[in-house]
């Protein structure tokens, strides 16, 4: 079965220490992104990666880095998360960036930083 | 500037009657455009997807507008059904760095047995 599959649905932490969120794709896929989804804001875009060893500031970088070593994960790491980081966030997988590569999305994650 | 938005923030419908969900755009160089399903709990779903040399798309049950005058979109659902209640995004590619797709903020869609 196609998916995008996301490590942990929820996650509680304190300020400050480091965390990783991992994100892994079996579709093959060429580009990843990182999403953040707030009341009101909609989804917004973290980083992205065109592919392996490729990666690109989306709209809300600060604080977050990512990695591509591999085409099937794009882990998202938060070095000092802080409370302004609490929110759901996706991982999504397309094959491609043009017409018909829809973006399949993970189940989310729901981090809170106290 | 680029945005996506919604003109309507929640949308109730009987059951059985056709949904009518809008979006706006502002970027006239937007190659296409795509609508997202979100059930609670759930990552966002793709429906259907629209390119900018096209009027009008049809699928099951859902028909996707494209009025490129008015820069205007909508997403019809025809005999709305409980399982069609979610939340539905718009966005747009194609337009920025990175193909990086722009979702507009979102409509809840909620049907009424």
């Amino acid at each position: 079965e196609a998916q995008v599959t996301q490590n942990p649905r929820y996650l509680i932490t304190v300020t400050g220490k480091k965390l990783t969120v991992t994100c892994s794709q079996n579709m093959n896929h060429e580009y990843m992104s990182w999403y953040r989804q707030d009341p009101g804001l909609g989804l917004r875009q973290i980083y992205y990666s065109m592919n392996v060893e490729v990666t690109d500031k989306g709209d809300v970088p600060e604080g977050y880095k990512v990695s591509r070593k591999e085409k099937r994960n794009f882990p998202l790491i938060l070095e000092s998360p802080s409370p302004n980081q609490t929110s759901l966030y996706f991982c999504a997988s397309r094959k491609g960036v043009g017409w018909n590569t829809e973006a399949f999305f993970g189940q989310g994650t729901r981090l809170t930083v106290v | 500037g680029e945005s996506v938005g919604l003109h309507l923030p929640t949308l109730s419908v009987q059951e059985g009657d056709n949904s009518i969900i809008n979006c706006a755009y502002s970027n006239s160089a937007s190659d296409y455009f795509i609508w997202y399903k979100q059930e609670s709990g759930k990552g966002p779903q793709f429906i259907i997807d629209i390119r900018s040399n096209m009027d009008k798309r049809q699928g099951q049950r859902v028909t996707v507008l494209l009025n490129k005058t008015v820069k205007h979109l909508s997403l019809q659902i025809a005999a709305t059904q409980p399982g069609d209640s979610a939340v539905y995004f718009c966005a747009e590619n194609g337009s920025r760095a990175g193909n990086m797709l722009t979702f507009g903020g979102g409509t809840r869609l909620m049907v009424k047995p």
